[in-house]
């Protein structure tokens, strides 16, 4: 069974930064494209990233572009998302998840992440 | 507001069916696979459906998706309490060139 530990999370002031990693363990990283979705309190999910399998392809949610950055190590197995200049409505739990089936950066997101819970206060 | 539109809830009782909607338009599910996801309490989200219909192994047949147009659907059959959860619908979006989910639909098994 594959597992997607995310790390990173914590409590921080408006207009910090923070990095998100995730490890990837249990399946293959190499090969399939991963993504990050988040969930803020009370609230859906919210399609935040992408990177395609080679790293070449990448698109942002309008709420994030310009801030995050999202990018991969293969010979680590490792997600990551750089956030930049957070926000309070940045607050939420966010998923590392792989796109597993399919090839559209919108759906087959499988498995997913027990998610880290970045919280933006001041 | 979410790109993608489901009722807030749905409910029916043990053994019984239900449906969930999700309504969007061309630039998403009217041109996108559509996949359906199972938020159980307390628990990450998994994937129940994909590119419209598509049940990964493990995922009872119980459950079934379905596209039409700009509107797709995910049925339960035999409906039980261990599915009490949160559903989720999500695809691409092309005109934003970004993923989308619906808000969620909340199912209660009475």
């Amino acid at each position: 069974q594959g597992q997607l530990v995310e790390s990173g999370g914590g409590v921080v002031q408006p207009g910090t930064s923070l990095r998100l990693s995730c490890e990837v363990s249990g399946v293959p990283f190499s090969g399939y494209s991963m993504t990050w979705v988040r969930e803020a309190p009370g609230k859906g999910l919210e399609w935040v990233a992408a990177i395609s399998h080679d790293g070449t392809r990448i698109d942002y949610g309008d709420s994030v572009k310009g801030r995050f950055t999202i990018s991969r190590d293969d010979s680590k197995r490792r997600l990551y998302l750089q956030m930049n200049s957070l926000r309070p409505e940045d607050t939420a739990r966010f998923y590392c998840v792989r796109i597993g089936f399919g090839v559209s950066f919108g759906g087959g997101f499988d498995p997913w992440g027990q998610g880290t819970l970045v919280t933006v206060s001041s | 507001q979410s790109v993608l539109t489901q009722p807030p809830s749905v409910s029916a009782a043990p053994g019984q069916k239900v449906t969930i909607s999700c309504s969007g338009s061309s630039s998403n599910i009217g041109n996108n696979y559509v996949s359906w996801y199972q938020r159980l309490p307390g628990a990450a989200p998994r994937l129940l459906m994909y590119e419209n219909d598509k049940r990964p192994s493990g995922i009872p047949d119980r459950f079934s998706g379905s596209k039409s147009g700009t509107s797709a659907t995910l049925g339960i059959t035999g409906l039980q309490t261990g599915d009490e959860a949160d559903y989720y619908c999500g695809t691409w979006d092309s005109s934003l060139s970004a993923g989308v989910f619906g808000g969620g639909t909340k199912v209660t098994v009475l």
